[in-house]
């Protein structure tokens, strides 16, 4: 099945600089590839997503690339700021054929420091 | 719109006892999904269902895990009997039907401490 690895599992930044994070698939299959962000004690909550038809796509601070030769996508964050500060999750999924199953990855958890 | 809403919030019991956690979806989404996630083992996908029907149960850990839909509005979570082990939070989340996007929209999450 699936798998979904994501890297690295803590980031540290200053504020106002990037962060850069990485995940990579397994199933070639896979056409949606969502980034959702989760404070302490909340809900995951999407902030961005791609599918694979697209390589990239930006919402403000936030972009994410995919490359779907190397089956891996990033989530990259500019001008950070301490309310970034949270558990990023990455996921893939089939889309359609698989009525939407999520497979996330373990996690990155970001700390922006003023 | 409400958004998901999971009762109860925070849940202790004792091992053995059965534990109930309850969902409602989001009004007009036909998938519902239920996740478990810890420290250990992350955001894992239980089961999830699509017009109340379950589809994919590959990650309900054991026998002790039973999830049902009786409606389009309402779905049960049990374990029984409970342990330690299992003690999580679990979310619940629902979309629409497949198109451009799958977002899933997660509910706030039940707390769950087996002692």
């Amino acid at each position: 099945g699936e798998n979904v690895e994501q890297h690295p599992s803590t980031l540290s930044v200053q504020e106002g600089d990037s962060a850069v994070i990485k995940c990579t698939y397994s199933d070639s299959a896979s056409n949606y590839f969502p980034w959702y962000k989760q404070e302490l004690g909340k809900r995951p909550q999407l902030i961005i997503d791609i599918r694979s038809n697209v390589g990239e796509k930006k919402d403000q601070r936030i972009a994410v690339t995919l490359n779907k030769t190397a089956k891996h996508f990033s989530l990259h964050i500019t001008e950070t700021q301490p309310e970034d500060s949270a558990v990023y999750f990455c996921a893939a999924s089939k889309g359609d054929n698989q009525g939407g199953k999520l497979i996330f990855g373990q996690g990155t958890e970001l700390s922006v420091k003023p | 719109d409400a958004g998901v809403i999971q009762s109860p919030r925070h849940e202790v019991t004792e091992m053995g006892q059965e534990v109930t956690l309850r969902c409602k979806p989001i009004s007009g989404h036909d998938y519902l999904f239920w996740y478990r996630q810890t420290m250990m083992r992350g955001l894992e996908l239980l089961i999830y269902f699509n017009n109340n029907v379950p589809i994919d149960d590959s990650g309900m850990p054991e026998d002790r895990f039973s999830a049902k839909m009786p409606n389009a509005s309402f779905s049960t979570l049990k374990i029984q009997p409970s342990e330690p082990r299992d003690s999580a939070v679990y979310f619940c989340a629902s979309s629409l039907a497949p198109g451009y996007t799958d977002t899933q929209y997660f509910g706030p999450g039940t707390r769950l401490t087996v002692l």
